[in-house]
């Protein structure tokens, strides 16, 4: 499977502890995306990077969230200090860019649960 | 961005063509529309996207008015694995990331 992969698919924790997640973007692509979703509510956007540089910071990504790219392939997301307004699903992206026409692809994310 | 606005649920029987509404009724004159669709437990997949012309790619046709203020996302043989969450969004490509912001779709379930 070529497709944006995930580790892990779920992930409980307890409040206070911290979380790391994996994101294995398409090989060829330079971009990554990082959003978050609540149920029943569409994708927010996080952060990007391209390559290895992170390009844009959402006012959502507070200091207790951390987003690395360090070799401009695979990108891990940390969150310290666990809060239950935390639980969400994590999603990652990729592309192909810069572009006018660029789509993004998505991976099935990382469902957290803070208990 | 423009805001836009889709009817938050439809049914559509399967094997018959799906019509999603989108009103962008403040689009500018460079803005794209993009359509993603979510099946429940995975993440958005791109549909497709057009400026002004009608678009049609393997998985569906977009129509866009004449005055973009609207747009139609036609599934033309809806099957059961079509039922997703559907999110139309309005954005300006640029050479800078595609952050898109996605609304709350329109939830389509088709029905044997």
């Amino acid at each position: 499977d070529t497709g944006v992969s995930q580790n892990p698919r779920h992930k409980i924790t307890k409040r206070g502890q911290n979380v790391t997640f994996r994101c294995d973007p398409i090989s060829e692509h330079n971009r990554l995306y990082w959003y978050r979703q609540t149920l029943g509510q569409g994708p927010e956007f996080l952060t990007y990077f391209q390559n290895e540089a992170q390009l844009e910071k959402s006012r959502l990504l507070s200091d207790r969230f951390s987003a690395e790219r360090p070799k401009g392939s695979f990108s891990t997301l940390e969150i310290q200090r666990t809060e239950q307004g935390d639980s969400a699903m994590y999603l990652c992206a990729s592309s192909l860019g810069p572009s006018t026409n660029e789509k993004l692809f998505f991976g099935s994310g990382t469902q957290l649960s803070v208990l | 961005d423009a805001k836009t606005t889709q009817p938050p649920s439809m049914d559509c029987a399967e094997g018959r063509a799906a019509n999603l509404p989108c009103n962008h009724s403040t689009i500018s004159g460079n803005e794209y529309v993009y359509w993603y669709r979510q099946i429940h437990s995975q993440g958005p997949q791109y549909i497709i996207h057009g400026l002004k012309n009608n678009e049609t790619n393997e998985m569906a046709s977009l129509i866009i008015t004449e005055d973009r203020k609207s747009s139609t996302l036609i599934l033309p043989h809806a099957t059961l694995r079509d039922t997703a969450v559907y999110y139309c969004i309005v954005r300006l490509p640029t050479l800078a990331g595609n952050m898109l912001t996605f609304g709350g779709g329109t939830r389509l379930m088709v029905k044997p």
